[in-house]
């Protein structure tokens, strides 16, 4: 089954950009990804999915500050001219025929 | 709009059993894939299960596969997970969240807090 790495951590000072990577484990480099973003006592929300291709496809009302792309293995999430809201827990998330798998998210801090 | 409402989390003592819902509305329930996700304290999303849009195909993480069941009544648009055996290490927050094909899990609910302790 896919496995999906995510650095820990990740920070940013308001109004930079910041680009977060998911990794796809060897065997599974061209699956769809998709990302979420989760903050403390909150619902998950999904943010969008992410094509081996680079193309990505945002859920309802996110951002256009939200955008993904992809390299190889990777799938990024990059969040520009960030607000103090953007500060959360990010998920990746990927799935094959009779599993789902998230990475271990990134939590990012907005200085 | 899509809305999810989980219910049926509560404190149960190891070995214990429990039946979560999640109340689906916005969308044709019998059309979409469901799954149960969780979140134990300190900890990131696991996938837990997921139910075909008909129930007749499931799957379980190697976690909770034998003790949790999922399952679905499309008549009252409401998904289930039947915990039995309950550990420790099952106290988390369930979500649901509803699946779209080649996107992933699209839409959540709230979430619902299952403690297991004596």
């Amino acid at each position: 089954q896919p496995v999906l790495t995510q650095s820990s951590s990740a920070s940013a000072s308001l109004g930079s950009s910041v680009k977060l990577t998911c990794t796809l484990s060897s065997g599974h480099s061209t699956n769809i990804i998709a990302w979420h973003q989760h903050q403390p006592g909150k619902a998950p929300r999904y943010l969008m999915k992410v094509e081996g291709t680079g193309n990505y496809n945002k859920g309802s009302g996110v951002p256009d500050r939200f955008s993904g792309s992809s390299s190889g293995a990777d799938r990024h999430l990059t969040i520009s001219n960030l607000q103090s809201e953007d500060e959360a827990d990010y998920y990746c998330e990927t799935w094959d025929s009779n599993t789902r798998v998230f990475g271990g998210g990134t939590k990012l801090t907005v200085l | 709009e899509v809305q999810l409402l989980e219910s049926g989390g509560d404190l149960v003592q190891p070995g214990g059993s429990l039946r979560l819902s999640c109340a689906a509305s916005g969308f044709t329930f019998s059309n979409y894939a469901m799954s149960w996700v969780r979140q134990a304290p300190g900890k990131g999303l696991e996938w837990v299960s997921s139910i075909g849009g008909s129930g007749s195909t499931t799957y379980y993480a190697d976690s909770v596969k034998g003790r949790f069941t999922i399952s679905r009544d499309n008549s009252k648009n409401t998904l289930y997970l039947q915990m039995n055996s309950l550990r420790a290490e099952d106290t988390a927050v369930y979500y649901c969240a509803k699946l779209i094909p080649a996107v992933g899990s699209a839409y959540w609910g709230q979430g619902t807090l299952v403690t297991v302790s004596s």
